[in-house]
Formats: C-alpha cells, structure tokens, sequence
C-alpha cells in the first residue's frame, strides 16, 4: 500500500524487555519523524531523520534509539522499556523539509507492564 | 523558544453550530501556522495552513486566518457536523532559509471537539 504505514498497530510488553516499533514510507521522503501522544502533553518529537544514515534528537530522547539504514524505513527501539513509555507512538515523513508538511502513520499503541 | 497555546477541551457542540477553536502562538520571525486533524484511532493529518501574515487557510469549511498583529490562527467553521468530531492541533514552523538548516514542527497540545446529533 502506498503511504506510510506502521507496525504493529498494538503492542503489550513487559517492563525491561526490547520493543522495537517499526515505520515504512513508500514515497521516498527525505524526512522522517517520531513522536509520542500523551494525554496532557500532546505530540512531542522523540527523533528525526533528514536522510539515511542522518539522525538527530527531538524534544524526548531518552531511552530511545533510532536508525535508518534505508530511505523508506526508520525504527524505533525501545531498549528497556519502562511503564512511563506506555503511550501511542506515530510515525511521520516529509517530503521536502520537516517544517514543511508532514504525513502520518496510523500509530502504535503500545502497553507497558 | 516556540511554543503553541491552544483552548483546553473538549468543545461540545451540536450539530450545524459554529466552531471557534483559539490557538496563540510565540515564535521569532515569520512561521509558518497549520492545523492537524485526527480522527478517532487514525494518525493525524493536515487540515489547513497558512504560510504568511493575513493568509487565509481554508479546506473542508474549516478556515483560519494567520494574525501576527495578535500572534494567532484561530480554526472556524461555520456549521459542524456530526463526522468533525476529532482531535484538533495547531502547529507551527519557524521560517528557515535553505540551505542554513532545518527545524521541526511545534505542535500545541490539541483541543478534542464533539459535536451531537
């Protein structure tokens, strides 16, 4: 399917274990973006990517890590996951700079014991 | 550093009454404004921007106008329906010449609307 997509859509784990979520884009899109929603915060920037092998730190990084070997894909790991990353986790690219426009994937709702 | 104030929700209406959702902002310069939409269990997606002072943004009855004189972008519709029931967020971007870096969205904290029957 053409867009962004993510996966999985759930996700139940426990605390200490890795989860690594997973965003794939079909436009190739120089940009890309992670965010996490949070009732009473909003949307807030996790990491971004302006090309492959090219990452930076958004506003909450921590306990995050993110790569991007390719162009259409860019994962998020949780390395040891904690009960304060229980939150909906979104995806987004775009296409010429990330003040520009920016497209969403459905999400990943992801629980954390 | 930017930031976007937006009225706290939610915002309960009825059907076919008019919809003022209040969004202020703080940035230097000239940013640029946008709404983002997101509907019950989906991601979010643009509903409408605008790119300078004085521009009007318009899609789907919805229409914002970019005042710098009073730092806003205020979303309206003139009569909401049942289907505009989401979650509404301002967003800004500052204006970045080419080729001296980038930046990122700064999104407010969403106003979710609910519009009866």
């Amino acid at each position: 399917d053409a867009g962004i997509t993510q996966s999985p859509r759930y996700k139940i784990t426990e605390t200490g274990r890795q989860v690594t979520l997973m965003c794939h884009q079909t436009w190739s899109h120089s940009y890309m973006f992670w965010y996490r929603q949070d009732l009473g915060h909003g949307l807030r920037l996790i990491y971004y990517s302006a090309a492959a092998d090219i990452t930076d730190k958004g506003e909450v990084p921590d306990g995050y890590v993110v790569s991007r070997s390719k162009t259409e894909n860019f994962p998020l790991t949780l390395e040891s996951a904690t009960r304060s990353q229980t939150s909906v986790y979104f995806c987004a690219s775009s296409e010429t700079r990330p003040e520009e426009t920016q497209y969403f994937g459905p999400g990943t709702r992801l629980l954390v014991l | 550093g930017d930031s976007v104030t937006q009225m706290e929700g939610p915002v309960t209406l009825s059907e076919e009454a008019f919809l003022t959702i209040n969004c202020t902002y703080t940035a230097t310069g000239y940013p640029s404004l946008f709404w983002y939409v997101q509907y019950p269990g989906e991601g979010l997606q643009l509903l409408l921007k605008a790119t300078k002072a004085d521009d009007k943004g318009s899609n789907k009855g919805f229409e914002a106008t970019y005042r710098k004189e009073t730092t806003s972008f205020h979303l309206e519709k003139g009569s909401v329906q049942v289907s505009d029931s989401a979650v509404y967020f301002c967003a800004l971007s500052p204006r970045i010449e080419l080729n001296s870096g980038y930046s990122t969205l700064t999104f407010g904290k969403g106003t979710m609307l609910l519009v009866s029957p």
